[in-house]
């Protein structure tokens, strides 16, 4: 049962390049998430996926952009990074939307920072 | 959108007491309440969950308490242990979406 995982764990870069955050899970849930973590901010939303070829912004999508080819899959990609994107990224997936009594599962994070 | 607030924010215990944090939600119509908790290095990982339409359920140590009318819910840690400690984070997903609102989070530290 492989579940959610992310890749890279970690990952150093530079301002201005382009770094792709990936998040696979083999459950075929429908709904998938990327959120980042922050000191102080809790979990932010930054898009969502409510199934392939289907994305939504959230609270936080300025300088991100996902695509969902395949329900297993959804990269995150910052296209120039900036130092304030240096964080703690979590991808999330659920069965079905989160409000109808089914809780989210979460990867164990990529933290990612930007020199 | 939905408004969740969270606290503590720190939480700092003996081992073998009881921890309890406290959330309050803005939207009536949230009908689902999950808790979840997080561990250094990991993501987060649901311990329990409550619906609107019951008052409170059980886990082994773990409780949760749900006030529709106060429009709060809380976790309830019994005998706590040093494993316990981890940030404890809620949600709720609010009426007109279906994405959840998180707390801030409690980091809840437990002394042997």
């Amino acid at each position: 049962d492989a579940g959610i995982t992310q890749s890279p764990r970690y990952k150093i870069t530079e301002t201005g390049r382009q770094v792709t955050l990936m998040c696979h899970q083999t459950w075929s849930h429908s709904y998938m998430f990327w959120y980042r973590q922050d000191l102080g901010h809790g979990l932010r939303l930054i898009y969502y996926s409510a199934a392939a070829d289907i994305t939504d912004k959230g609270e936080v999508p300025d300088g991100y952009v996902v695509s969902r080819s395949k329900t297993e899959n959804f990269p995150l990609t910052l296209e120039s990074a900036t130092r304030s994107q240096t964080s703690v990224y979590f991808c999330a997936s659920s069965l079905s939307p989160p409000s109808s009594n089914q809780p989210q599962h979460f990867g164990d994070g990529t933290r990612l920072s930007i020199l | 959108g939905e408004n969740v607030e969270q606290h503590p924010s720190t939480l700092s215990v003996q081992e073998g007491d009881s921890a309890v944090i406290k959330c309050t939600y803005s939207d009536s119509a949230s009908n689902y309440f999950p808790w979840y908790k997080q561990e250094l290095g990991k993501g987060p990982q649901l311990i329990i969950d409550i619906r609107s339409n019951v008052g409170e359920k059980k886990d082994q140590r773990i409780a949760v308490t749900l006030n529709k009318t106060a429009k709060h819910f809380s976790l309830h840690i019994t005998e706590t242990q040093p494993e316990d400690s981890a940030v404890y984070f809620c949600a709720a997903p609010g009426g007109g979406s279906y994405i959840p609102t998180f707390g801030r989070g409690t980091s809840l530290i437990v002394h042997p």
